[in-house]
């Protein structure tokens, strides 16, 4: 059975920094593209970032550009996302998505890891 | 990149169909047949319910169906149940190698 299972959410200030991280089980990690996703609360989904399997190309939101970096470690199954500059608009849950490759459908999502911004 | 274009809320009698729209330009869905659309119900995370404009994935009713003309995409749910009552979200592939959702559709079963 795919799994995923986000971790490192919490409250934090803004302009604060934080590390997510999604652990895969129940599929060959290291051969799909994984991807993550957010929700702001009551609000829409919005994609955030990609990385290609094999720790391929990595792709951005222009609104998330610059300040968050993915990253993947195929030995772990892990997936990971380095988030600097945290503005209140980056309150959200955060998915960690399975896809086959760049521009394949989700076809698997953690339960997500909440992200808040205050202070 | 702007989200697509969704109407906020749908609604249906049980048994009917309704049909989702999802307006998007040439550089995603009138561009590329990488169109996908989701249910999320309250609570829970997304799931995948078409991928490449109107592909089902197993397991998912064969009372949802989905088609593109030009820059529009677009899903209908035959039949419809309680069970649909929902959020729906589509999303494209667009030319600058990223992804955009729309903002959504709420889905009620009157």
């Amino acid at each position: 059975e795919v799994q995923l299972l986000e971790s490192g959410g919490g409250l934090v200030q803004p302009g604060g920094s934080l590390r997510l991280s999604c652990t895969a089980s129940g599929f060959t990690f290291s051969t799909y593209a994984m991807s993550w996703v957010r929700q702001a609360p009551g609000k829409g989904l919005e994609w955030v970032s990609s990385i290609k399997r094999n720790s391929g190309s990595t792709h951005y939101s222009d609104s998330v550009k610059g300040r968050f970096t993915i990253s993947r470690d195929d030995s772990k199954n892990t997936l990971f996302l380095q988030i600097h500059s945290l503005g209140v608009g980056d309150t959200a849950l955060y998915y960690c998505t399975r896809a086959a490759g760049l521009i394949d459908p989700f076809d698997h999502w953690g339960q997500g890891t909440l992200v808040t911004v205050s202070s | 990149q702007s989200a697509l274009t969704q109407p906020a809320s749908v609604s249906g009698s049980p048994g009917q169909s309704i049909t989702i729209s999802c307006t998007g330009t040439s550089s995603d869905i009138g561009g590329y047949n990488y169109v996908s659309w989701y249910q999320q119900r309250p609570g829970k995370a997304p799931k995948l319910m078409i991928h490449d404009v109107g592909t089902r994935p197993s397991g998912v009713s064969n009372r949802f169906s989905a088609s593109k003309s030009g820059n529009t995409a677009s899903l209908t749910i035959s039949g419809l149940q309680a069970e649909d009552e929902a959020d729906y979200y589509c999303s494209s592939f667009t030319s600058s190698s990223t992804l955009v959702f729309g903002a959504g559709t709420q889905v009620a079963v009157l």
